[in-house]
């Protein structure tokens, strides 16, 4: 069966470092991967999708980018993070064939101070 | 462009009561929809889907859906609410099988008092 991690759970950084969330799925091959963000009363914001390693789109300008260096593992870094970068990161994958269905992580509770 | 409207950021029901979650939805194509669970801290899960044929679809723990084309709607509903329901609730649309993105609402928190 398929698995989805990421780490950490929580995370407590300040403006101005970097940040580096890391998203691995099992269990599967070339899935599609996505980086949302939920803030309060906001729902789910889609940042990132990547169809492939090394095949990033952007949803949004922002502060943040993403990486997938391997098939499985998918990477939301910041060199700088900003207040506004709090809140609630949620990793998902999907079946190449069944795109529409997105299966999600746990997630990341990201607060800056 | 798709939308997705959840009305009703909050829901109260009694235990036992029925829920009725609600969703309409816009889109230029015949729509893939989805309704997802997320518990405190914790990820998205998948509740139940519409993707083609029959328009009343049943999901895990009791709840199920309709699709009604003429209303746009999709809401979800449960006979008898229980505790372990209080969650919060978000209904996602797709513009079918050929798009890689999920479009969500606002979401709708459900409360269930003893």
């Amino acid at each position: 069966s398929q698995t989805i991690h990421q780490w950490p759970a929580t995370l407590v950084q300040p403006v101005g470092s970097p940040l580096s969330l890391e998203c691995t799925v099992e269990g599967t091959s070339n899935p599609n991967l996505y980086w949302y963000r939920q803030a309060a009363g906001r729902g789910l914001q889609l940042l990132f999708y990547s169809v492939g390693i090394g095949q990033i789109s952007s949803e949004v300008p922002q502060n943040l980018s993403a990486s997938r260096p391997q098939d499985r593992q998918f990477i939301l870094s910041s060199k700088k993070l900003l207040l506004s970068d709090s809140g609630f990161y949620l990793c998902a994958w999907s079946r190449l064939a069944e795109r529409y269905e997105q299966y999600f992580g746990p997630g990341t509770r990201l607060t800056v101070t | 462009a798709q939308s997705v409207t959840q009305l009703g950021s909050h829901v109260s029901v009694s235990e036992g009561a029925l829920v009725l979650l609600r969703c309409n939805y816009s889109s230029s194509v015949p729509p893939y929809l989805f309704w997802y669970v997320q518990y405190p801290n914790q990820g998205l899960q998948l509740l139940l889907k519409y993707t083609t044929g029959a328009t009343l679809v049943k999901g895990i723990n009791g709840f199920e859906a309709e699709f009604k084309k003429s209303e746009t709607s999709f809401h979800l509903t449960k006979p008898s609410a229980h505790m372990s329901d209080a969650a919060e609730y978000f209904c996602a649309v797709s513009e079918g099988r050929n798009t890689d993105k999920l479009i969500f609402g606002t979401g709708t928190r459900l409360q269930v008092f003893p």
